[in-house]
Formats: C-alpha cells, structure tokens, sequence
C-alpha cells in the first residue's frame, strides 16, 4: 500500500527556518512528481511546490506566495522528499501535506509559525 | 492564475438523494499535452484530503461508481448518484494543467 508520512514540522518565530520530510513507499517514487500542499486552520487547500522526476530535470515549481523562501527537493534513493522553508511569516502557519502526482496524500505535518 | 469557481458552497442532502457539484474554471484546462488535468478531492472531517477523480472523470481505485465527474475546457461536474453518509465533507476541485496549481474554494456537503 502507498504511504507518505510527512515529519518535522513544530512551532518556529518569524523570520525562522524549518525543513519538513515525506517519506514515500509503496510504490516507484522515482516515477512520480511529488507536491506539497497546505492548510492554513479553517481554511481550503493551496499548493505551494511541485518537484518533476529525473526525465524532466527535476523541475520545481512554486506558488507565488512561497517562491524566493521555499525550495522543495527529492532524494530518489532514500524516497525522500523535503520543502525547505525560511523566513516563515505567521501566514505559513498551516498543516503541510505532501502528495504523489496529487493521488495519495499522507497524514499532514502541523508547520506553525508565531511570536 | 487560474480562478476556480466552485458552486454551491454547501450542500445539505438526505441518504440516497443525488448530489451535484459544479466548478468553472478561469481558462481552459486542456493542457498543451490535450490532457486536462482536473481533478476532485474529498477531505472527510479530520482527514487529509483523498483524490476521488483524476483527468475529467477517470475515478480513482477504491472510490465507489456512484461518484462520476465529467465536463470539458472550463466547466466541469462532481455528481453523487445516490449520497450516503460516508460522502459528507469537503469536496475541492483542483487544476494542475497551469502554474500556479490551484483548488475551488470547496463545497461541504452535510448529510440531513
């Protein structure tokens, strides 16, 4: 069964950096483009980062929102994949979830950034 | 970026009645490949979200054939044939054919 197990995340003060992990198994990681998606409390889904697969270069892609202060990045030896995240604002605050090509999604990581 | 309109913002449906969710999208969907790269995702309460349907209206493994989705360039279709209570929560749509990717607002569905 597929399963992607998201970890790393906790309370951080602006300007901060935090780097959170998903680790994939259950099937060929190495074939699919992984994203990390959020969840601000009470809030609807927002993409935030694509990372594309070794055929494409690795390929990143970024919302606006994030792009300068987050770098997604992939391991495809360990099934691996990570968003580097600094100079967190208050509205980073949200649960992160990593997910395969947008299919399955693991369980979130709670990312909270305050004063 | 994409503008994706999402209607109604909530349903409240008995067991067994259909459901019907709409989502508009700013531009086309048809991506450069001739695939459109609309999907839904239903997040239960307290769950991460789980794609129900990828590409239009292919249904994922699992997902029961009373949820089909159908639609083309910027209007697209979530239906419910019959609702049980397991279906209640928040449906998204989500387009990934341009960059930013980006979600409908959401539509809850309450079971009377």
């Amino acid at each position: 069964a597929v399963q992607l197990v998201e970890s790393g995340g906790g309370l951080v003060q602006p300007k901060e950096s935090l780097k959170i992990s998903c680790a994939a198994s259950g099937f060929t990681f190495s074939n699919a483009a992984m994203y990390w998606v959020r969840q601000a409390p009470g809030k609807g889904l927002e993409w935030v980062a694509r990372i594309r697969t070794k055929p494409n270069n690795y390929a990143t892609y970024y919302a606006d929102s994030v792009k300068g202060r987050f770098t997604i990045s992939r391991d495809d030896s360990k099934s691996m994949v990570y968003l580097q995240m600094d100079n967190l604002k208050t509205e980073d605050t949200a649960m992160y979830y990593c997910t395969a090509a947008g299919g399955d999604w693991g369980q979130g990581v709670m990312v909270t950034v305050s004063s | 970026d994409v503008v994706m309109t999402q209607t109604p913002v909530s349903l409240s449906l008995a067991i067994g009645q259909p459901a019907s969710i709409s989502c508009k999208s700013s531009q086309s969907l048809v991506h450069s490949d001739g695939k459109t790269y609309l999907s839904w995702i239903l997040q239960r309460p307290g769950q991460s979200p789980k794609r129900l349907i990828y590409l239009v209206s292919k249904l994922d493994s699992g997902v029961p054939d009373r949820f089909s989705g159908s639609g083309s360039e910027t209007e697209f279709t979530l239906k419910i044939s019959r609702v049980e209570a397991e279906d209640l929560g928040v449906y998204y749509c989500w387009q990934a054919t341009h960059f930013p990717h980006t979600f409908g607002s959401g539509t809850k569905l309450e079971i009377k």
